[in-house]
């Protein structure tokens, strides 16, 4: 009963490097989308997917990257990693736009 | 605009309180409305949700009505527990949002025993 499942749980990284997040779900859903959660500033979407080999823009999209090559899969990279992108990253899917989003435990990344 | 605001935290109350956490959305239409809860270290899982004026959710014994004469989907537990101690999050979707969620900031509960 795996739902969504993001890897790694925890990183640290050094300001300019790169690295890859990795969202994978069992559910079948069509939309997936990535987030990020600050202190008092709710979720903020940074970019989501409808579908396989699509990709769109969320509200704070600068100095991300998402690529959904396969159905199940949605990545997040980072090229080159600031200290403003310290943050808890979360991963979520649904079947369709207004039923249950089910989330990822969570990637805690601090860019130092 | 597209916004969902919700009552400053973190909300404190002793264990059996009544419990209510106020949301408040601007939308064009009528959005579907949802309470996620976020518990310590967890991913956010929906708590309740519904999707036409006067409808009311529930779950785990907290309700929320979706109230369109005064925009508002407030939370509402009778007697809360520790338990219940989390971060929760109201939000709203729409086709003024091209259908993405729109997030409240959260409201932190703890609740003491």
């Amino acid at each position: 009963n795996a739902g969504v499942t993001q890897t790694p749980k925890f990183r640290v990284l050094k300001t300019g490097q790169s690295m890859t997040l990795l969202c994978a779900q069992d559910m079948n859903h069509e939309y997936m989308y990535w987030y990020r959660q600050d202190p008092g500033m709710g979720l903020r979407l940074i970019h989501y997917s409808v579908g396989e080999g699509t990709t769109a823009k969320g509200e704070v999209p600068d100095g991300y990257n998402v690529s959904r090559l396969k159905k199940q899969n949605f990545l997040l990279g980072l090229e080159s990693a600031a200290p403003s992108q310290t943050s808890v990253y979360f991963c979520a899917s649904t079947n369709s736009f207004d039923t249950e989003a089910f989330f990822g435990q969570g990637t805690r990344l601090t860019v130092v | 605009g597209n916004s969902v605001t919700q009552m400053e935290g973190p909300v404190t109350l002793s264990e059996e309180a009544f419990l209510t956490i106020n949301c408040t959305y601007t939308a064009t239409g009528y959005p579907s409305l949802f309470w996620y809860v976020q518990y310590p270290g967890e991913g956010l899982q929906l708590l309740l949700k519904a999707t036409k004026a006067d409808d009311k959710g529930s779950n785990k014994g907290f309700e929320a009505t979706y109230r369109k004469e005064t925009t508002s989907f407030h939370l509402e537990k009778g007697s809360v527990q520790v338990s219940d101690s989390a971060v929760y999050f109201c939000a709203r979707i729409g086709m003024d949002s091209n259908y993405q969620l729109i997030w409240g900031a959260g409201t932190k509960l703890i609740i003491k025993p």
